[in-house]
């Protein structure tokens, strides 16, 4: 079974470009979570999607958006980057929105920015 | 508020030795799971352990979920086992809260 897969590895961006973050969920799962976790720091809740919607937002400015897709896979966009958006960004995919099932991650997007 | 607090925050061992660490949280529990991340950033499941013990090799979980806390064991320590540990908890169906973790270092 393929698991949660992330693109691009690395994306290089400077102050006020617009970065476009991709995730796809393990095949059956329906909800996906993004983190943001700065160097040397823990995991921030970012979003959480399930069945095409946006259910769950961390305290993040609105310049951190996202979607879900049809087919379950996602979108993260920051726009107007900043020096501290500078991170490595996880996305997490769970089998339904209310399932008790773990959440398996994917290995990160690192985003820097100049 | 809501709080997942994790102790010790680092920890030093020789290969071999044995190690305790725990996950405390403030509210009743829905859902526990304990991470590894590596050096490299990956983090892999260890453990989906809302209550109870569970055991996968050199490594056992236990969450008291009427005492509100978690601990994860690692016994014989080997060089692969540093990293960062975090347990991360789900409180009401639909996030889960990272505590701040165990950065582990294990010395030959």
């Amino acid at each position: 079974e393929a698991g949660v897969t992330q693109s691009p590895t690395h994306l290089i961006k400077t102050r006020g470009q617009q970065a476009t973050l991709r995730c796809s969920p393990i095949s059956g799962h329906t909800s996906v979570y993004w983190y943001q976790q700065a160097l040397g720091l823990g995991l921030q809740f970012l979003l959480w999607y399930d069945e095409g919607e946006e259910r769950n937002r961390g305290n993040f400015p609105p310049r951190f958006s996202g979607r879900q897709f049809p087919n379950y896979s996602s979108e993260l966009n920051v726009n107007a980057l900043e020096l501290e958006d500078s991170a490595l960004y996880l996305c997490a995919s769970r089998g339904t929105m209310r399932s008790n099932q773990p959440q398996q991650f994917g290995d990160g997007t690192r985003l820097s920015i100049l | 508020g809501i709080q997942v607090e994790q102790s010790p925050p680092d920890l030093i061992l020789q290969e071999g030795a044995n190690s305790t660490l725990r996950c405390n949280f403030s509210d009743s529990v829905n859902n526990l799971q304990w991470f590894h991340q590596n050096p490299w950033g990956q983090l892999i499941n260890l453990f989906y352990i809302p209550s109870g013990t569970k055991q996968n090799g050199r490594l056992s979980a236990t969450t008291v979920a009427t005492e509100r806390y978690s601990l994860l064991y690692i016994s014989s320590s080997q060089t692969t086992d540093s990293g960062v540990y975090f347990c991360a908890v789900d409180f009401a169906g639909n996030q889960f809260y990272f505590g701040t973790g165990t950065s582990l270092t294990v010395i030959p």
